[in-house]
């Protein structure tokens, strides 16, 4: 099994641009879930969606971010536009239904200039 | 208050030597606790799940004090690899209420 796939690993961008980050969950894993981590702030939850719902948006800090996933193999979080405190780490995760572990991806790490 | 508090550390310590880090929790609903490790630079993996019992899985022990609302990760015989961030986490229940700790540094030198 590949694992969480994310993509881009790395994004550099101006203030005022869009960023669209994207994640491929594990196969058959029917939770994902999308975190912003930052040195003052930890992990955050910003949006999890079951079968492809969205259950909990409360996380995600403003209009500016949105999140989708359109099917059980893709998601896309989205910041439009990108300011330069969204600078951060962002993961997504899906979890075993068994035994509850999350497996993270790699991260996408954005800076925004 | 935050929901999960660590001691941000770091915490040095030679190889082979005993460490602990502690984690409160305030909500006393919480019923799930976990113990996660991030390398530098990488992914969160989980390390190891907290029972009422508390469990060891080799050198590392969990334990869960519910009366104190904290949980505890000691590791024996510290290895260079060890050195990480540790990542306490806890939940009432049900994956969107997992909240995670800002996680503690540890650093094993020669």
């Amino acid at each position: 099994d590949a694992g969480v796939i994310q993509s881009p690993r790395h994004e550099v961008t101006e203030m005022g641009q869009e960023v669209t980050l994207r994640c491929k969950p594990i196969s058959g894993h029917n939770s994902l879930f999308w975190y912003r981590q930052t040195m003052m702030r930890g992990l955050e939850l910003l949006i999890y969606f079951n079968n492809n719902v969205p259950i909990d948006d409360s996380g995600m800090p403003e209009d500016r971010f949105s999140a989708k996933m359109p099917n059980a193999s893709f998601s896309t979080l989205k910041i439009q536009p990108s300011e330069p405190r969204d600078s951060a780490v962002y993961f997504c995760a899906s979890p075993t239904e068994f035994t509850g572990e999350l497996f993270f991806g790699e991260g996408s790490r954005l800076t925004v200039l | 208050r935050k929901e999960v508090e660590q001691d941000p550390g770091p915490f040095n310590v030679p190889e082979g030597a005993t460490v602990a880090f502690n984690c409160t929790y305030s909500n006393s609903a919480s019923q799930s606790f976990f113990w996660y490790r991030q390398d530098c630079r990488k992914e969160p993996k989980l390390l190891m799940s907290v029972y009422s019992s508390g469990n060891e899985d080799g050198r590392f022990t969990a334990q869960l004090n519910r009366a104190s609302q904290y949980i505890s990760l000691l590791i024996r015989d510290s290895k260079l690899s060890d050195s990480a961030t540790y990542l306490c986490v806890s939940s009432p229940g049900g994956y969107s209420t997992l909240t995670f700790g800002k996680g503690t540094m540890l650093l094993v030198s020669p």
